[in-house]
């Protein structure tokens, strides 16, 4: 029940093109729903960020869209750059008192993402 | 602030030696994470402290790994026999109140 299933592995784009990553849970106690982008020989960075009181969010290019009936999450990476070449992990957490104890990340398997030129 | 410092960067060793993997959080986070990647299993989460306390070690492979945090600016992981299938990049994060979590650089270990 603490899985977070991501898809898909891998992901090849063209420049310009829009990347799409899908994530699914099980636990109805997430409710924090972070995206982390990783560089090679680097550690995961926060991309962005949602909780289940919103359906969307959107920083710049990245767009975070969230179906609480469906238990599902997504990131939506548009006009996708080469620069932009990277895995991305989707993670969820849950509140400390849904939780019982203090929050944990839990994360997807990852994407990696190739945005050619 | 200078985030998330780990060191070394990269550790080769011999099977059976101790291997000694350090962080240093953000100053003024009260969590800390430390977390393995490897190909096979992706990110997972070994074990993580609140306010310097260790709270689920759950993750922790074996007996052979161990983790400390003596005080809030310093953590230890150690493995002690190491082996080659410990060979993977080891995270530390730290967060406040447990929501953004912000990883270090990693350390690279190969054990052969």
């Amino acid at each position: 029940q603490q899985q977070v299933k991501q898809s898909p592995q891998s992901l090849i784009v063209q420049k310009g093109g829009i990347s799409i990553i899908n994530c699914a849970y099980e636990n109805t106690a997430f409710d924090y729903f972070p995206w982390y982008q990783q560089f090679p020989g680097k550690g995961p960075a926060l991309l962005i960020a949602i909780r289940p009181d919103v359906s969307e969010k959107k920083e710049g290019r990245f767009t975070i869209s969230f179906n609480k009936s469906a238990k599902q999450f997504s990131l939506h990476i548009m006009d996708s750059q080469p620069g932009d070449s990277a895995t991305y992990f989707c993670a969820a957490s849950a509140s400390l008192i849904s939780s019982g104890s203090a929050r944990q990340l839990t994360f997807g398997s990852g994407t990696q993402l190739t945005v050619l030129p | 602030d200078a985030g998330v410092i780990q060191s070394p960067r990269h550790e080769v060793t011999e099977m059976g030696q101790e291997v000694t993997l350090r962080c240093k959080p953000i100053s003024g986070h009260d969590y800390l994470f430390w977390y393995r990647q490897t190909m096979m299993r992706g990110l997972e989460l070994l074990i993580y402290f609140n306010n310097n306390v260790p709270i689920d070690d759950s993750g922790m492979p074996e007996d052979r790994f161990s983790a400390k945090m003596p005080n809030a600016s310093f953590s230890t992981l150690k493995i002690q026999p190491s082996e080659p299938r410990d060979s993977a990049v080891y995270f530390c994060a730290s967060s406040r109140r447990g929501l953004e979590a912000f990883f270090g650089q990693g350390t690279r270990l190969t054990v052969v």
